[in-house]
């Protein structure tokens, strides 16, 4: 079965903390993605990283960072230096190998930074 | 990049009307598409597959006659909701998936629409 799991609903920080959200993926697929996309109160989803199964390079961009670690697959997403304009809902989605599958995503982590 | 695009963006409508939501995608042709559907403070939950020239395949639970999907291009697939109820009130996503690489190699390469939020009074 294929699976994502966000075990945290919510977190809050205060502004300038850093905070690392967990992703946990189940796949039996050898080729697989990972994403992450970032979901404001406005709607819409916005594409962070894609992550090939067999690249498992940490990736750096900016404030943000991903850690990928197939031996324990896990899929973890850390903001440094959080700001009030990273408050919204952050998912991790599953993208098997086939041109014809959607994306499954996990629950989703609600995010509030206060200032 | 590739481009999706959905509309309306929001519709109110009365109870036991239908609704009609588009998805193109703007500058790619997209063989499948995928219809998500996302109740507040819950995740997306995929809601049928849309094959370019053929049926829908929709998830387990999802009433096919109640959501009916088109495709009939390679650039638009429609989704209407028929007589909507309340508890169909929610957030509509549309993804499509940008052709692979040269060589017909998939990339995993998806793609999301703005969504439709859907009230039904």
């Amino acid at each position: 079965a294929q699976k994502v799991t966000q075990a945290q609903t919510e977190i809050s920080v205060v502004e300038k903390e850093d905070v690392t959200l967990d992703c946990v993926y189940e796949t039996r697929d050898t080729t697989y993605y990972l994403f992450w996309y970032k979901q404001p109160p406005s709607g819409e989803l916005v594409f962070l990283i894609r992550r090939n199964s067999f690249d498992e390079q940490n990736e750096i961009s900016g404030r943000y960072s991903w850690n990928f670690q197939k031996s324990t697959s896990s899929f973890n997403f850390t903001i440094t230096a959080s700001q009030v304009v990273d408050s919204a809902v952050y998912f991790c989605a599953l993208g098997p190998n086939q041109a014809g599958t959607a994306l499954i995503f996990g629950k989703g982590t609600t995010l509030s930074v206060s200032s | 990049g590739a481009v999706v695009s959905q509309h309306p963006s929001r519709v109110i409508c009365k109870s036991g009307t239908s609704v009609k939501i588009e998805c193109r995608s703007l500058d790619f042709q997209a063989t499948t598409m995928f219809w998500y559907r996302q109740f507040p403070k819950q995740s997306l939950m995929l809601m049928a597959t849309s094959n370019e020239g053929s049926k829908a395949t929709y998830e387990q639970g999802v009433e096919k006659d109640k959501f009916l999907i088109n495709h009939a291009s390679l650039t638009l697939s429609t989704l209407t909701v028929t007589s909507a109820h309340p508890e169909d009130s929610s957030f509509y996503i549309c993804s499509a998936r940008a052709p692979g690489l040269a060589g017909g190699s998939y990339t995993g390469e998806l793609f999301f629409g703005e969504g439709s939020r859907l009230t039904v009074l």
